[in-house]
């Protein structure tokens, strides 16, 4: 089965701060990662992939094959990061998204 | 429109009472999906359209749940004699193409808050 676990709820960290949002998952063949925002009052939308290996808003995150992980990083927080961030996978021919249950990123001045 | 839009964005329904909800993706977007979002949760999928084909619907939770997508664009999703676990917002999201994995990705509504009392 499909699944992606988020296990905090919450994360709050002081500006300037290292970030790490876990995201572990659960997939019988080759999953595409994703990692999407929702800022307040805003939609939900895509933050970064891991097939595009890129850095968004100097948020990294690295597929790790052997843990089941893709942790969302960030080596100095900003106030502007707050928001709620969602894992999702995706089976690399499918079309819908599993999501996890999400965190809640606070970043106190 | 620029975006993906949904109406109404909040709709209170009596319980047994019939609720029809509305997305109207960006023009020319292949595909449309809709998503069930419970308080504290993350979306679950409920259904997916290529164009105007429902191609799956296997996360519509009951025989309650009805989507459409008569001519390839605006989608509808209805919900029958509501029940209080229906309340949840149901985000609808749309793509250019096909295979979500590509470099496109999903534009997503702003949602439709419902609560059945």
């Amino acid at each position: 089965a499909q699944r992606v676990t988020q296990p905090e709820k919450l994360l709050s960290v002081f500006k300037g701060a290292p970030v790490e949002l876990k995201c572990n998952y659960s997939y019988s063949g080759s999953p595409e990662l994703f990692w999407y925002v929702q800022y307040s009052r805003q939609r939900l939308q895509l933050l970064l992939r891991h097939i595009s290996r890129e850095s968004i808003k100097g948020f990294t995150a690295d597929l790790n094959k052997g843990e089941t992980s893709f942790h969302l990083k960030k080596p100095f927080a900003q106030e502007e990061d707050s928001a709620m961030y969602y894992c999702a996978l995706s089976g690399v021919y499918g079309n819908k998204l599993v999501f996890g249950a999400g965190t809640i990123l606070r970043v106190k001045s | 429109g620029a975006g993906v839009s949904q109406s109404p964005r909040y709709k209170v329904a009596k319980r047994g009472q019939d609720v029809a909800l509305r997305c109207d993706p960006i023009s020319g977007h292949v595909s449309l999906f809709w998503y069930q979002q419970a308080l504290g949760q993350g979306p679950e999928f409920l259904t997916y359209f290529q164009n105007e084909a429902q191609l799956d619907k296997s996360g519509l939770p009951s025989d309650r749940f009805f989507a459409e997508r008569p001519e390839g664009s605006v989608s509808t999703l209805k919900i029958q004699r509501t029940q209080q676990e229906d309340s949840a917002v149901y985000l609808c999201a749309s793509s250019l193409v096909v295979r979500m994995t590509s470099n496109y990705g999903y534009t997503f509504g702003s949602g439709t808050r419902l609560t059945v009392v």
